[in-house]
C-alpha cells in the first residue's frame, strides 16, 4: 500500500538555526498539506500546497515557514529561524485530484517529524 | 466555541464494553467528516468516513447529523487493541482538516 514518508523522524536544533523538514508524498496525489501537533494539543493545519503555489495557510504559517515542491516527489517545510515553541510533531499529508479542493477524498498522513528546539 | 469539540475523556472501560463517543463543529459549511485514531506519539490514521445515512465498519459505527452539526462513534465489543486516542476531524470548504482535541480510550482487561 503507497504511503507518505517523512524525514528525518526527529530532529533537534538550537534555537535560531535553520531546518528543513522533508515529505514524500504517494505518487499519484496533487494536494500536500502540512499540520504540526504540539504535544497534549491538537492537530492544526499549517498550509496547503496544489499547482506548484501556497492554496492557503494557517496565521501559525508565518514569514519563518516556507513550503517547496523541489522536484517531483520531495515536498518541503523549512523553518527558516527556529523558536522554541517551533518544538512540535509536523505531519506531512496527501489527497488524491478526485474530488477537487473541496473533495471527500482521504488525506493520507506520513510518520511525521519530532522537532525539538533548545 | 472550538470549531471541533470533543470530550477528551479518558474512557476506561472493560474489554467487550460498547463505546460512544461525540464530537460537534461549529462551521455549517464544513464539506466532509472523518474519524482519525492516533496512537502516542504516531500519525494520524483515518479510522472511517461519516456520512448522513451513518455508515458501519465491523464493530464501528459512526453517524452524523447535520442539522445539529454533531458527530458520534460507536465502538462494540471493545478490544484491548482500541486503546488509543480517536480524533473527531472536519474538512471544510477549503479542503483542510480542522482536528478535535480527541478523546482518549483505554479498554482493560
Amino acid at each position: 500500500e503507497p504511503e507518505v514518508t517523512q524525514t528525518p523522524s526527529h530532529q533537534v536544533t538550537q534555537m535560531g538555526q535553520e531546518v528543513i523538514l522533508r515529505c514524500v508524498p504517494i505518487s499519484n496525489h496533487l494536494y500536500f498539506y502540512w499540520y504540526r501537533q504540539i504535544l497534549g494539543q491538537k492537530v492544526e493545519f499549517l498550509v496547503s500546497f496544489y499547482n506548484n503555489e501556497i492554496s492557503e495557510k494557517s496565521e501559525i504559517f508565518d514569514d519563518q515557514f516556507s513550503v517547496e515542491r523541489p522536484d517531483g516527489s520531495n515536498f518541503t517545510l523549512k523553518i527558516r529561524s527556529t523558536k522554541l515553541e517551533d518544538s512540535a510533531m509536523y505531519f506531512c499529508a496527501s489527497r488524491s485530484l478526485a474530488g477537487g479542493p473541496w473533495g471527500t477524498d482521504t488525506q493520507y498522513f506520513g510518520p511525521g517529524t519530532r522537532l525539538t528546539v533548545l | 466555541r472550538k470549531e471541533v469539540e470533543q470530550d477528551p475523556g479518558p474512557f476506561n472501560v472493560p474489554e467487550g464494553a460498547t463505546v460512544a463517543f461525540n464530537c460537534t463543529y461549529s462551521n455549517s459549511a464544513s464539506q466532509s467528516f472523518f474519524w482519525y485514531r492516533q496512537d502516542c506519539r504516531k500519525e494520524p490514521k483515518l479510522l472511517m468516513s461519516v456520512y448522513s445515512s451513518g455508515n458501519e465498519d465491523g464493530r464501528f459505527t459512526a453517524q452524523l447529523n447535520r442539522a445539529s452539526q454533531y458527530i458520534s462513534l460507536l465502538i462494540r465489543d471493545s478490544k484491548l487493541s482500541d486503546s488509543a486516542t480517536y480524533l473527531c476531524v472536519v474538512m471544510d470548504n477549503t479542503g483542510k482538516l480542522i482536528f478535535g482535541q480527541g478523546t482518549t480510550l483505554q479498554v482493560k482487561p
